[in-house]
């Protein structure tokens, strides 16, 4: 069973850049043709999807945020990770990192991390 | 159009049956997933596919889709669960993703 735990900076600046990354166990990222996420809550709204990776390593972003973030994978230490440049107070969000199918059954994400709250202030 | 769309609120009343819906244009194309989410927790996926349940998840939880609509299903609601539900799907591009706004489910 994957289980996966995201880490980084709770508190980030306006204009600066948040960054998270997920540890994945459990299993290999490597492995199983999944795809991995990020998707973002902001306080009392719903999921956004903000982008993912394949295991082949190509990245597929969404439009609105695509030309500030970064999702990159580093096999070696089994993890994954998010930046998202020139931050405002809307990004600020809990921030899930997850995992699962991307194939014939569809998008679907099967595991999924506790979640992150990254804060916006100065 | 690359949304999809959902109701904001249902209820039901206990052990009955309800449905929720998702609608957009890609859902005539790809298939819908839907998600749990209770307050504070994460999401979890009750089902994908062509009404597909991971492991887990109790078969009153059922899907399907219609043109441009994808239905949750749930056969005798329980108190447990009274939930936000997501249904996300590929957009028309096939390779972005799209998430309904959430469906609060009030169990009577």
């Amino acid at each position: 069973q994957l289980q996966l735990q995201e880490s980084g900076s709770g508190l980030v600046k306006p204009s600066q850049t948040l960054s998270l990354t997920c540890a994945v166990s459990g299993g290999s990222l490597s492995s199983g043709g999944y795809s991995w996420s990020w998707i973002r809550q902001p306080p009392g709204k719903g999921l956004e999807w903000i982008g993912y990776i394949y295991h082949s390593g190509s990245t597929y972003y969404n439009p609105s945020l695509k030309s500030r973030i970064t999702i990159s994978v580093d096999r070696s230490k089994n993890q994954f990770s998010l930046k998202l440049s020139s931050v405002t107070a809307a990004d600020t969000a809990v921030y899930f990192c997850a995992g699962g199918g991307n194939d014939s059954d569809g998008y679907y994400l099967n595991y999924w991390g506790q979640g992150t709250l990254v804060t916006v202030s100065s | 159009s690359s949304e999809v769309t959902q109701d904001p609120a249902v209820s039901v009343a206990l052990g009955q049956t309800v449905r929720i819906t998702c609608q957009g244009d890609s859902l005539r194309s790809y298939y819908a997933s839907w998600y749990q989410q209770k307050p504070g927790q994460a999401p979890v996926l009750v089902i994908y596919g062509k009404n597909k349940r991971p492991s887990g998840i109790p078969d009153r939880f059922s899907g399907s889709s219609s043109g441009n609509t994808a239905s949750l299903t749930i056969t005798g609601a329980q108190a447990e669960d009274e939930a936000d539900y997501y249904c996300n799907s590929r957009d028309s591009s096939g390779n972005h993703v799209v998430f309904g706004g959430g469906t609060k489910l009030t169990v009577l």
